[in-house]
């Protein structure tokens, strides 16, 4: 079975552009979380949807939005780049969101802002 | 806000060597903590996890973590390290019910032939 995939799996953008990044998860999940790992942190928190409907936000400007489609993949969208938006962008799936559910992690999409 | 905390970015470990990493969380209600492994250029990996039940816990490639609640610590240890666990190796905790992870700042294991 396929597991959470992401795209694209680099991307490079100038400061002030808008970007979309991807994110299919596990056949059956119906949660997508999306977290961000800067460069020697651990990931923080960005966005969590269920069946189509955002049931959480972290600590993120509102220049950054997400949204769910009816087939569960979801995409992160961020707006007027900053350098520190540079980041490994982590997708992670789940069946629902009970703390029992096992998230599982796609591979990222690195972002380089210049 | 729950959180937990890693020290030491960096943790060098002999082949063979018992592998310990630290984590000690800060929660108002009963935690539900997590250890996530991630091998280079890939996603997180979950090792084991805490939900309240036994406090003693064994992962996948023979980690095992031991959740004190004096303590407030969730360390995780392996008493034999192999090559292979050289990897970033990150502490979680989430509110029950909500599945929303806080990370520690991790520890990069290098383990020495």
């Amino acid at each position: 079975d396929a597991g959470v995939t992401q795209s694209p799996t680099h991307l490079i953008k100038t400061r002030g552009q808008q970007v979309t990044l991807r994110c299919s998860p596990i056949s059956g999940h119906k949660s997508v979380s999306w977290y961000q790992q800067v460069l020697g942190q651990g990931p923080q928190f960005i966005f969590q949807y269920y069946e189509k409907e955002e049931r959480g936000r972290g600590n993120f400007p509102d220049r950054f939005s997400a949204r769910q489609f009816p087939n569960y993949s979801s995409e992160l969208n961020v707006n007027a780049l900053l350098l520190g938006d540079s980041a490994l962008y982590l997708c992670a799936s789940s069946l629902p969101f009970g703390v029992d559910d096992e998230q599982f992690f796609g591979p990222g999409t690195r972002l380089t802002v210049l | 806000a729950q959180s937990v905390t890693q020290l030491g970015s960096h943790v060098s470990v002999s082949e063979g060597a018992l592998v310990l990493l630290r984590c000690n969380y800060s929660s108002s209600v009963p935690p539900y903590l997590f250890w996530y492994v991630q091998y280079p250029n890939q996603g997180l990996q979950l090792l084991l996890k805490y939900t309240s039940a036994a406090t003693l816990v064994k992962g996948i490639n023979g980690f095992e973590a031991e959740f004190k609640k004096s303590e407030t610590s969730f360390h995780l240890t392996k008493p034999s390290a192999h090559m292979s666990d050289a990897a970033e190796y990150f502490c979680a905790v989430s509110d029950e019910g909500n599945n929303r992870l806080a990370f520690g700042k991790g520890n990069q294991v290098v383990v020495i032939p």
